[in-house]
């Protein structure tokens, strides 16, 4: 059970857009930044979004992500099949004292 | 350029302790802000952050884990180790180490490539 709460699978056709969320709580995503990282089959994480809607140098701005009080949520537009991942948010957990990840959503491309 | 590398055994035994060992480049871990990170990730399933260590030697652990935990760092070999103990089947995971920068909620910027453990007799 994740301290992050995203939906496991999400769907979409190519060209269109897709948003995934993530819900937390005000000892997590309320007060601190949050992360967004895709992961491709096969390989590891890599970082998509950060401080809530930064994008990090080469992530295009189909990219995008914003925070709502104790949610997240990754938006993607302009669909492509190489955009099928696992999508994970995460973020620092003052109650916890730890780092915490959502479960992990599945973007299928149809 | 950071780079970070996982290394360590692939297979470990039920009740053994498991080392693992993070090289790394383009940073330095004594630098103010710098950090490392562990999350693992069994077959199938999400990312299960472990701990991070930072450039004052503040460390961190999952509270599930803590007491299996160690994290700790040699600066003179730019390398940060993790030892857990006590290894069952469900620690079976590709175990990653990861840079971070300024803060706990900072992000994951630079990811190593992971190792696969797998814990079996």
């Amino acid at each position: 059970q994740s301290v992050l709460t995203q939906p496991p699978s999400v769907s979409a056709a190519p060209g269109q857009k897709v948003t995934i969320s993530c819900a937390g709580s005000s000892f997590n995503i309320e007060h601190n930044y949050v992360s967004w990282y895709q992961q491709l089959p096969g390989t590891a994480p890599k970082l998509l979004i950060y401080d809530n809607n930064k994008r990090p140098s080469g992530i295009p701005d189909r990219f995008s992500g914003s925070k709502s009080g104790t949610s997240a949520t990754l938006g993607i537009t302009g669909l492509q099949t190489g955009d099928e991942a696992d999508y994970y948010c995460g973020t620092w957990d003052s109650s916890l004292s730890a780092v915490v990840f959502g479960g992990g959503t599945k973007l299928t491309v149809l | 350029q950071i780079t970070l590398k996982e290394s360590g055994p692939t297979l470990v035994k039920p009740s053994q302790t498991l080392t693992l060992t993070c090289t790394f480049s383009g940073f330095s871990v004594t630098t103010s802000g710098e950090g490392v990170g562990w999350i693992r990730q069994p077959p199938g399933k999400a990312l299960e952050w472990l701990a991070l260590i930072s450039w004052n030697d503040d460390k961190r652990y999952n509270p599930s884990l803590k007491k299996r935990l160690t994290i700790t760092k040699d600066t003179y070999k730019d390398q940060v180790v993790l030892t857990l103990t006590n290894m069952d089947p469900v620690d079976t995971a590709t175990y990653y180490c990861a840079h971070f920068r300024d803060g706990y909620d900072s992000p994951l910027d630079y990811w190593g490539q992971g190792t696969l453990v797998t814990v079996s007799s």
